[in-house]
């Protein structure tokens, strides 16, 4: 069985860009959930899509969004890129229900540079 | 802000040695709980989780983890470990809402053979 899928792999962007990431979910899992680990600051959560429609957010600017697609793929969208965003995506995916009812199952990471 | 903390950044230990990664949460009732493991170069990876029931749990590989209620703890435990088991170890603990996991800031587990 496949696992979760991130695109791409390395992405280097500079400051003021937008940078696009992607994730395909295990098949048959619906929810899918972002986090950023940046160096010395474990992962934090940052959004959660359940059946298209976002259940929960983090802590983080509004620059930072993404969707749900009807095949449960999911994209993150981070605008107007600043040198702290520099940090490794994690992608999760879990069956419907939730991370206090599912075990969360996470991808490989998109490394995302700002120079 | 609900949070989680793990004691150890780096710990370092000799082949055959008992590992304790402690463990702790900062808020009552009921609770989920996770120990993940991310190897050299690999994905983020579920060593074992609590939902409920028996609180000595179980994992991957040797590791067992064991919820104590009262101390708002979870730590992770192996009697002996292996060269093989130098990874970053991360606690995480669902929010009291549902609707987040809350990571620690994780642990270095560095082996010598």
């Amino acid at each position: 069985e496949a696992g979760v899928t991130q695109s791409p792999t390395h992405l280097i962007k500079t400051r003021g860009q937008q940078a696009t990431l992607r994730c395909s979910p295990i098949s048959g899992h619906t929810s899918v959930y972002w986090y950023q680990q940046a160096l010395g600051l474990g992962l934090q959560f940052l959004l959660w899509y359940d059946e298209g429609e976002e259940r929960n957010r983090g802590n983080f600017p509004p620059r930072f969004s993404g969707r749900q697609f009807p095949n449960y793929s999911s994209e993150l969208n981070v605008n107007a890129l600043e040198l702290e965003d520099s940090a490794l995506y994690l992608c999760a995916s879990s069956a419907s229900g939730g991370p206090s009812t599912d075990t969360q199952y996470f991808g490989p990471g998109t490394r995302l540079t700002v120079l | 802000a609900q949070s989680v903390s793990q004691h150890n950044h780096h710990v370092i230990l000799s082949e055959a040695a008992s590992l304790e990664l402690g463990c702790n949460y900062s808020y009552g009732g009921t609770v989920n709980l996770f120990w993940y493991v991310q190897y050299p170069g690999q994905h983020l990876q579920l060593l074992l989780k609590y939902f409920s029931g028996d609180p000595l749990v179980k994992g991957i590989k040797g590791f067992e983890a064991e919820f104590i209620k009262s101390k708002f703890s979870f730590n992770l435990r192996k009697p002996s470990v292996q060269w093989s088991d130098t990874a970053e170890y991360f606690c995480a603990v669902v929010n009291q809402a549902g609707t987040a996991l809350i990571f620690g800031k994780g642990t270095t587990l560095s082996v010598s053979s």
